[in-house]
């Protein structure tokens, strides 16, 4: 079964400071897809990035960087330089090879405080 | 383009009665889905479709049915609505290439059934 957790409920840091976001996935699937969706406070869910299982290399986007570990089952978030407007809810989400199911962990809520 | 629209925004239900949430994408996408997000959780498929006229049931679909007459439309039907039925209700779609497997959301109904 497909299972993803994300086991920090509620994050808050300083502003300008470093967060992680920790993902943590199961599946028996040899090909999937990790995603990471971002919810602000108006509600709508917005794309970050998807990764699919053959591929660990490790990406940078702006302040926003994410950490692929098959070893671990692992699929980490790091928001660099954090700002107000990074606060939301984070979701992680896995996907089988076929791509007609999503499972998505239960978030994190980060709070960056000014 | 306007995306993935759904109507309506709000809605609230007395427990027994019935209703039709709609879903609309204008991006020719073949694969749909309905998602529930209950409070503090993560989003629950309940719904899925691959194209017109083929569906199939996500994690919890109990309660719920839906139809896919069109590539554009993908309406979810709550028959005899029950109090465990009120969440917020996101809609999604995404195109069928595989390189490309991140959903488009829309911007949800909420649905409260007393």
């Amino acid at each position: 079964a497909q299972k993803v957790t994300q086991a920090q409920t509620e994050i808050s840091v300083v502003e300008k400071e470093d967060v992680t976001l920790d993902c943590v996935y199961e599946t028996r699937d040899t090909t999937y897809y990790l995603f990471w969706y971002k919810q602000p406070p108006s509600g709508e869910l917005v794309f970050l990035i998807r990764r699919n299982s053959f591929d660990e290399q490790n990406e940078i986007s702006g302040r926003y960087s994410w950490n692929f570990q098959k070893s671990t089952s692992s699929f980490n978030f790091t928001i660099t330089a954090s700002q107000v407007v990074d606060s939301a809810v984070y979701f992680c989400a896995l996907s089988e090879a076929t791509g007609n199911q999503f499972y998505f962990g239960t978030g994190t809520s980060l709070t960056v405080i000014p | 383009n306007a995306g993935v629209t759904q109507t309506p925004k709000f809605r609230i239900l007395k427990i027994g009665q019935s209703m039709t949430l709609q879903c609309a994408q204008d991006m020719n996408h073949n694969y749909m889905y309905w998602y529930r997000q209950d409070p503090g959780m993560g989003l629950k498929l309940i719904y899925y479709s691959v194209g017109a006229g083929i569906t199939d049931k996500g994690e919890v679909p109990n309660g719920y049915n839906v139809s896919r007459s069109t590539t554009e439309d993908f309406p979810l039907r709550l028959e005899l609505a029950a109090p465990s039925q009120t969440s917020v209700y996101f809609c999604a779609s995404r195109p069928t290439r595989a390189s490309s497997y991140e959903q488009y959301f829309g911007p949800g109904t909420r649905l409260t059934v007393t």
